[in-house]
């Protein structure tokens, strides 16, 4: 079983659309990062957020961890063809990092 | 950031034989992880390498199928022994860094295995 859970699993969408991510957990972690992986790549760190109800924004994309520090979102504007890959959520207790269940992102042209 | 390399980037091996996995980070890191991921698939932690002990594993992964070095602070091994074809998959390792204070996570390339 996964500690976390990611929805939508798969999603494929034109370019231009918006599109959010979510991360979910009944477990409260210390951190919370976002991974993005393309094929024959290992996973790139995204971001690291900290505090509960902190919100992140990189370029196009905005991350939030929620309140309770149980579950986080990244959402995309207007996304890109290069924004397609796999996206990871990873939750940090103590020395470990959870990932979750991934979602595999197709934007069209 | 931390910058980790891989050796093989990729290999196609018979069952029944076994592979070394080596990981060389550009700074000296506490801690060192290894992760197994099929392909489109997320991460499952194996073990934890740490310098000076023995490597800690994950529930359903043991040291005779996945023995683990860590002779220094910038270098481990992962062998994957006695490989099956449910072995494929691609291998990770990862080091815990510091950036900006706070302890973050990075990757290696990976090491695509086949086994046949």
């Amino acid at each position: 079983t996964q500690l976390l859970e990611q929805s939508p699993q798969f999603l494929s969408i034109q370019e231009g659309e918006n599109l959010t991510v979510y991360c979910n957990s009944s477990s409260v972690f210390s951190s919370l990062q976002w991974y993005r992986q393309e094929p024959g790549e290992g996973p790139v760190l995204l971001v690291t957020v900290v505090t509960g109800g902190e919100v992140k924004k990189l370029k196009r994309l905005t991350f939030q961890f929620g309140d309770a520090r149980k579950d986080s979102s990244l959402h995309i504007t207007a996304a890109q063809t290069g924004d397609t890959g796999l996206y990871l959520c990873a939750g940090r207790n103590f020395n470990k990092f959870y990932f979750g269940s991934g979602t595999k992102l197709n934007v069209k042209p | 950031s931390a910058v980790i390399s891989q050796k093989p980037s990729r290999d196609i091996c018979q069952r029944g034989t076994s592979l070394t996995i080596q990981c060389q980070v550009d700074s000296q890191v506490t801690m060192m992880f290894w992760y197994r991921q099929q392909p489109g698939q997320s991460l499952t932690l194996i073990a934890t390498a740490n310098q000076g002990s023995e490597a800690t594993y994950e529930s359903g992964f043991v040291i005779d199928k996945f023995p683990i070095s860590r002779p220094n602070l910038t270098f481990s091994t992962l062998t994957v022994s006695n490989m099956s074809p449910e072995d494929s998959s691609i291998y990770l390792c990862s080091v815990d860094g510091k950036a900006g204070g706070r302890n973050e996570q990075y990757f290696g390339p990976g090491t695509r295995l086949t086994v046949t």
